[in-house]
C-alpha cells in the first residue's frame, strides 16, 4: 500500500492565475476528501466524494473551486483566478467504505502560494 | 458545529519528559483521530480512537465519549516528537454521512534536548 500522494508538492503562482493540483487516493479506497490549511490553523473540510460522485462541499468552496474524480480514482481540485487569501496547505485525504465510520489517510500536502 | 477544542495550545518540554495533551468536543462523535504533523506538513496518523483506550509504544490515548473528550498521553519524550498534535472528530449529528473530520486547533510541542 503505497499511501495517499499529491501532486505537486509546492506551487508558486500570481494573483489571477489558474492552478490544478492532484490526489491519489489509497488503491481500493473508494471515500476521498479535500482539506485545506492556513498557517497556524487546523486543517477544514472543503469536499467529500464517494467514488465519482461529489457528495458534500463546504461553504468555503467558492465557485472559483472546482473538484472532480474522474472514475471514481484520483481526484483534481482546479482554483480559478487565484487570490492572494488563496495561500494555503491543501491536503487530500482517503478512507475505506468497509466500515460505516471508518478511518481517514492523509496525503504529503500541496502548499499554494499566491503571489 | 461541532467545537473541537485543545490544550495547552503549547507546550515545551524537555527530553525525557512526560505530558498529557487534551481534546474537548462539544457534541457526540462516531469517529475521533490524533494525529502528529511533521515539520513538512504531513499528517501522520497516531490513534483512530472513537472511545476506550490504546497504546502505540511510548504513546497512548484514551477517549471518554460519554463526557466527551480524549486525551493522549507522551512518555520519555523526544525531539523528534516535536511538531504540532491535532484531534479531528467526525460527529454523530445527521448530515454527516460523508464522515468528514472537524479538526481542534492542536498542540504545538516542541522537546528540547
Amino acid at each position: 500500500d503505497t499511501g495517499v500522494s499529491q501532486d505537486p508538492r509546492h506551487k508558486i503562482t500570481k494573483r489571477g492565475q489558474n492552478v490544478t493540483f492532484r490526489c491519489d487516493p489509497i488503491s481500493e479506497h473508494n471515500r476521498l476528501y479535500w482539506y485545506r490549511q492556513t498557517l497556524g490553523q487546523g486543517p477544514e473540510f472543503l469536499t467529500y466524494f464517494q467514488n465519482e460522485a461529489q457528495l458534500e462541499k463546504s461553504r468555503l468552496l467558492s465557485d472559483r473551486f472546482s473538484a472532480e474524480r474522474p472514475k471514481g480514482s484520483f481526484s483534481t481540485l482546479e482554483i480559478q483566478r487565484t487570490e492572494q487569501g488563496d495561500s494555503a496547505m491543501y491536503l487530500c485525504a482517503s478512507s475505506t467504505r468497509r466500515d460505516r465510520v471508518s478511518e481517514q489517510f492523509f496525503g504529503p500536502g500541496t502548499r499554494l502560494t499566491v503571489l | 458545529g461541532i467545537q473541537v477544542e485543545q490544550s495547552p495550545p503549547d507546550l515545551i518540554l524537555q527530553e525525557g519528559a512526560n505530558s498529557t495533551l487534551r481534546c474537548n468536543f462539544s457534541d457526540s462523535v462516531n469517529n475521533l483521530q490524533w494525529f502528529h504533523q511533521n515539520p513538512w506538513g504531513q499528517l501522520i496518523n497516531l490513534f483512530y480512537i472513537p472511545s476506550g483506550t490504546k497504546q502505540n509504544g511510548r504513546l497512548s490515548a484514551t477517549t471518554v465519549a460519554t463526557e466527551r473528550y480524549s486525551l493522549l498521553y507522551i512518555s520519555s519524550s523526544q525531539t523528534t516528537d516535536s511538531g504540532v498534535y491535532f484531534c479531528a472528530v467526525v460527529p454523530t449529528a445527521p448530515g454527516n454521512a460523508g464522515n468528514m473530520l472537524t479538526f481542534g486547533g492542536g498542540t504545538r510541542l516542541m522537546v528540547k534536548p
